[in-house]
């Protein structure tokens, strides 16, 4: 079985620039979730999808990030423009039955440096 | 929002010594997770515990649930140089994650 796929591992911007994160996760996982992880610290939650829904965006911030999951299968998660901030490892999660005791499988993550 | 509070948040020990890492909450949850992460890597799930009370055993690391369901803790006997990483607890009702336990295992 295939994991979560990311894409693309590394990434250099400027600040003020925009960037775009691509996630495929599990075939058949309704549930996919995207966290933020700065260096040192632990996964922040950003958005969580049940198929193509949104279930909970109270964390991603709105003015500069937003995400989109049109299909209920792949994701995108997109950061415009990005501040010094943004520089963190972007994780990908899908989950078959999404919280309570579902196992969540990450992606290797997205790195980004924001200059 | 329920918020997690993991304790040490660094631990550097020697092969062969006996360690407990904490989680805890003011909140009560259905059920709480715990994974490590190694670098350049996701976190990749240990255990989900449930009933409150519960112990579970992974090899040399015991897992156990508060009776209130509101903390858990982590025990490795002999750590080995291989269980160094990121060990994070997510409370499996939103999928928060506390800020981890970063423990160094040393030869």
């Amino acid at each position: 079985e295939a994991g979560v796929a990311q894409s693309p591992r590394y990434k250099i911007i400027e600040k003020r620039q925009s960037v775009a994160f691509w996630c495929n996760p599990i075939s058949g996982h309704a549930t996919l979730y995207w966290y933020q992880q700065i260096l040192g610290q632990g996964p922040k939650l950003l958005i969580q999808f049940q198929n193509n829904g949104v279930v909970d965006d109270s964390q991603l911030p709105k003015d500069r990030f937003s995400a989109e999951r049109l299909k209920g299968v792949d994701s995108t998660l997109k950061i415009q423009p990005a501040k010094l901030e943004d520089s963190a490892v972007y994780l990908c999660a899908s989950s078959r039955t999404g919280g309570h005791t579902g196992e969540l499988f990450f992606g290797e993550g997205s790195r980004l440096t924001v200059l | 929002t329920q918020l997690l509070e993991q304790s040490p948040q660094f631990l550097s020990i020697q092969e062969g010594e006996n360690l407990t890492v904490y989680c805890n909450s003011s909140s009560v949850f259905s059920s709480l997770q715990w994974y490590r992460q190694e670098p350049g890597e996701g976190p990749v799930l240990l255990v989900t515990v449930v009933t409150g009370g519960e112990v579970k055993k992974l090899k040399r690391l015991t897992f156990q649930f508060g009776d209130a369901r509101k903390d858990s803790s982590l025990h490795i006997t002999a750590a080995q140089p291989g269980d160094t990483g990121l060990y994070l607890c997510a409370g499996a009702d939103d999928m928060r994650f506390g800020a981890g336990t970063r423990l160094t295992v040393k030869p």
